[in-house]
């Protein structure tokens, strides 16, 4: 099925590891985002791209990093993991029709 | 910066009767969207209903509607008829000003359905 697919859906790391997370899209969309949702504060965009080989902050960058090589990945890396980005990510994605399309998240718990 | 806000964290409501949950958001757009999102414990991100800014008209998708008061730069949601299954966490959202369009999100509300 057409949509947005993130990889891994579940993921536990040492304070100090790093890894990346993968998010991948089938709609051809040009906008892709990824956001954190932390109990009671909703979705907080962290890194955002307007298309193939850009990217760009968003409201929490801090202690992220992203690329977007080939138009239908987005990649989110945290180089050295902190307690702090204990958190469930989504990635999304817009088409041209102002829809927003949304992967399955991934939960990732630093100790 | 662009902010969206629910007033209500949580909510409750008996099967079957209508539930309006409220978003108030800040814009200095004149034409955008409005969304609605419902969060099941699955995680998942589902969009329950989109608002055109610049449609007079509320948007309605089967039991879901929604009161939309530019003016006000209100944006309320209604069930009706709720059922079980409409339990999940509602999040408004709303894109920032140009550029990459941004979804800016409320902190969410938890609607619980009594049976």
């Amino acid at each position: 099925n057409a949509g947005v697919t993130q990889t891994p859906k579940f993921r536990v790391l040492k304070t100090g590891q790093s890894m990346t997370l993968l998010c991948a899209q089938d709609m051809n969309h040009e906008y892709m985002y990824w956001y954190r949702q932390d109990p009671g504060m909703g979705l907080r965009l962290i890194h955002y791209s307007v298309g193939e080989g850009t990217t760009a902050k968003g409201e929490v960058p801090d202690g992220y990093n992203v690329s977007r090589l080939k138009k239908q990945n987005f990649l989110l890396g945290l180089e050295s993991a902190a307690p702090s980005q204990t958190s469930v990510y989504f990635c999304a994605s817009r088409g041209a029709a102002r829809g927003y399309t949304f992967g399955s998240g991934t939960r990732l718990t630093v100790v | 910066a662009q902010t969206v806000t629910q007033s209500q964290p949580e909510m409750s409501v008996q099967e079957a009767e209508t539930v309006t949950l409220s978003c108030t958001y800040d814009t200095s757009e004149s034409d955008y969207y409005l969304f609605w999102y419902k969060q099941p414990p699955s995680r998942q991100m589902i969009l329950v209903i989109r608002q055109e800014a610049y449609k007079q008209q509320n948007a309605t998708e089967n039991r879901f509607s929604v009161n939309f008061q530019k003016a006000a730069k209100s944006f309320s949601l209604k069930i009706s008829d709720s059922q079980l299954g409409d339990a999940a966490m509602y999040f408004c959202a709303c894109p920032s000003i140009q550029g990459a369009q941004k979804l800016v999100f409320g902190q969410g509300t938890r609607l619980t359905i009594n049976p």
